[in-house]
């Protein structure tokens, strides 16, 4: 089964240091998308892309986040100058595209420490 | 602004049946998802209502009133493995997820 995939699956990092995290969408899925959840909340919405293009961004993202998918494939996203506050675990999910109402199928999330 | 509303916190025995509420004020309504979402692993797609009703599938039913900005999902036959967070999320008038907190069932035998 070929479902969503997100590598590493866990990442320790010093306050101030860069981050980059992959993830895998299913094979044939256009959309793909970023969210953060801290424990106790649901998902947040971070960023999401139609094949290669950025669609929106969260006004929550700060520029030090960035995302890319260059290709419309895989998807990366880097944190730079990271802080305790971005410690949290960061999910990716992707869908067909075909409708605005299609599911959304997540990856098992990359969990972020930052001490 | 936007708003979902779910209890925090259920408890339900082996056996049983149990129902999650939510509670939405959205900017638009597209749709409402739910989702289970096991402790340390990621949401896992249960059901999508669009029109008012009752959508079943096994021992999980998902209900939706659009008029009353509510939903309900319900489960049946509980099973120590349905412990986890539920959570609703509804798609707003811009195409977005707006994701409550979840609710944490805990099933005791």
């Amino acid at each position: 089964d070929t479902g969503v995939s997100q590598n590493p699956r866990h990442k320790i990092t010093k306050r101030g240091q860069n981050v980059t995290f992959r993830c895998d969408p299913i094979s044939e899925h256009n959309r793909l998308y970023w969210y953060r959840q801290t424990l106790g909340q649901g998902p947040e919405f971070l960023t999401y892309f139609q094949n290669e293009a950025q669609l929106e961004k969260s006004r929550l993202l700060s520029d030090r986040f960035s995302a890319e998918r260059p290709k419309g494939s895989f998807s990366t996203l880097e944190i730079q100058r990271t802080e305790q506050g971005d410690s949290a675990m960061y999910l990716c999910a992707s869908s067909l595209g075909r409708g605005e109402t299609d599911t959304q199928y997540f990856g098992p999330g990359t969990r972020l420490t930052v001490l | 602004g936007q708003n979902i509303d779910q209890p925090t916190e259920m408890t339900a025995t082996e056996g049983a049946i149990v129902q999650i509420n939510c509670t939405y004020q959205t900017s638009g309504f597209n749709g409402l998802f739910w989702y289970q979402q096991h402790a340390g692993e990621a949401p896992t797609f249960l059901s999508y209502n669009v029109l008012d009703g009752l959508e079943e599938k096994g021992r999980f039913s998902s209900f939706l009133s659009r008029s009353k900005g509510y939903s309900y999902l319900l489960l049946k036959e509980l099973q120590m493995k349905d412990s986890a967070s539920y959570l609703c999320a509804v798609l707003d008038s811009n195409y977005q997820l707006i994701w409550g907190a979840g609710t944490k069932l805990i099933i005791k035998p």
